[in-house]
């Protein structure tokens, strides 16, 4: 049961910025580091980033470094994904996900138990 | 670290073993997960940890692997198991993708 819901996906024309959201009203987001994956048209998964329970620390694909910026607001519940200077190549459904995590020995898992249904991006003139 | 995974599409009947096979460029312990996604849906978990399965997810999904090489083992294939089947090493940053492993019916 899908228990996350993107938003602000749409077309931009390039250079353009975009704002995704991410919330729930069944989850506290603020319990869990967050993830942003993304899927180019008939194309794979890539990771994009991931933040952690309180927001202060941020991981970011080698693509996106420095024109993404991932966020989030515990109060709103939410999560966000700042995507500027945005290219066509930035084309995809962007996914957002829980990462349940998982401890084991001093290791931790990543464990992307639950998944919105995507919000699609098109970067396009 | 660069995820491989072979082959890229198969065939495969209704109660047949498929193995599906991932490769990491680097040593990555046993950091790593499986995730189906069916056409047109979502991403769903279905291993981590190289060889825990997920909750909720049938026993005939099994893992295993270390270090560079792992396995994603679907036995008794069913119908609603065609799709496509991504590994994902969560040791290092960034996270990384193998391109997937299409399973389409014989």
């Amino acid at each position: 049961e899908v228990q996350l819901v993107e938003s602000g996906g749409g077309l931009v024309q390039p250079g353009g910025s975009l704002r995704l959201s991410c919330t729930s009203s069944r989850l506290t987001l603020s319990n869990y580091w967050m993830t942003w994956v993304r899927q180019s048209p008939g194309k794979g998964l890539q990771w994009v980033a991931n933040i952690n329970e309180d927001g202060t620390v941020e991981h970011y694909a080698d693509s996106v470094k420095g024109r993404f910026t991932i966020s989030r607001d515990s109060a709103k519940n939410s999560l966000f994904l700042q995507m500027n200077s945005l290219r066509a190549d930035d084309t995809a459904v962007y996914y957002c996900a829980r990462d349940r995590n998982y401890v084991d020995s001093g290791t931790w898992y990543d464990v992307f138990d639950n998944w919105g249904q995507g919000t699609v991006v098109t970067v396009s003139s | 670290i660069q995820m491989t995974q072979s082959p890229s599409s198969l065939s495969a009947s209704v109660g047949d073993r498929v193995i599906i096979t991932c490769r990491a460029s680097q040593a990555i312990r046993n950091e790593l997960g499986w995730y189906q996604q069916k056409p047109g849906g979502v991403p769903k978990l279905l291993i981590y940890a190289a060889s825990r399965l997920e909750s909720g997810v049938p026993s005939r999904f099994s893992g295993s692997g270390s270090g560079t090489d792992f396995t994603l083992t679907i036995n008794n294939l069913q119908p609603e198991d065609f799709a496509t089947y991504y590994c994902l090493q969560d040791c290092a940053y960034p996270r990384t993708f193998g391109p997937g492993t299409r399973v389409e019916i014989k």
